[in-house]
């Protein structure tokens, strides 16, 4: 157990609605990423949060965003859906502003658009 | 050109079997790198991290050529439970911004 909790575990959507993803870090950790991971497909990092503050971005448009909270607890919200974002949605917490340790992963939130 | 480029596999390979893996990286760059395994279904974890000067844990030893920008796995004496896909993973850091890009994972099977 990596102590990370994503909910919901599974989703179900429809094209052109929005989803929150959520996401509560390890104990400790102050930093948390997200990455999508398509069948077959390595994760393809999404974006960092660092004590509240985006910093870090993959190669995802703007409907992509996040927020994180005091707690260090994250978000992941999509707008505008579109069928190519079903994926397994995997939140991993570190500690630190650079990626120099270990991320630990959550189980991930699975979403199926239709 | 990807930014992280792994043979996919699978590997098939017999017990007790030494296999090794690839990756490369196209950033110059790029500072950490490491070795995550994740088995089906399931969440990566952690393996090695990968250092300059080349690090073993037990059966696994991770290399890094940072002049020809590739890293390497290689695991000895192969166990059924090594069957996984391995995924190699890179960080880079710029003016503070980071940007962690995984591979695709290069699939192993062990085989009795």
């Amino acid at each position: 157990e990596t102590g990370v909790t994503q909910s919901p575990t599974h989703l179900i959507k429809t094209r052109g609605q929005q989803v929150t993803l959520r996401c509560s870090s390890q104990s400790g950790h102050n930093t948390v990423s997200w990455y999508q991971q398509a069948l077959g497909q390595g994760p393809q990092f999404i974006f960092q949060y660092y004590r509240e503050e985006e910093n870090g971005r993959g190669n995802f448009p703007p409907r992509f965003s996040g927020l994180q909270f005091p707690n260090y607890s994250s978000e992941l919200n999509v707008n505008a859906l579109e069928l190519d974002d079903s994926a397994l949605y995997l939140c991993a917490s570190s500690s630190g502003a650079q990626l120099a340790g270990e991320l630990f992963f959550g189980e991930g939130s699975r979403l199926t658009v239709l | 050109r990807k930014e992280v480029e792994q043979d996919p596999g699978p590997f098939n390979v017999p017990e007790g079997a030494t296999v090794a893996f690839n990756c490369t990286y196209s950033n110059s760059a790029s500072q950490s790198f490491f070795w995550y395994r994740q088995d089906c279904r399931k969440e990566p974890k952690l393996l090695m991290s990968v250092y300059s000067s080349g690090n073993e844990d037990g059966r696994f030893t991770a290399q890094l050529n940072r002049a020809s920008q590739y890293i390497s796995l290689l695991i000895r004496d192969s166990k059924l439970s090594d069957s996984a896909t391995y995924l190699c993973v890179v960080n880079m850091n710029s003016g503070g911004y980071q940007k962690v890009t995984f591979g695709t994972g290069t699939k192993l099977q062990v085989i009795p």
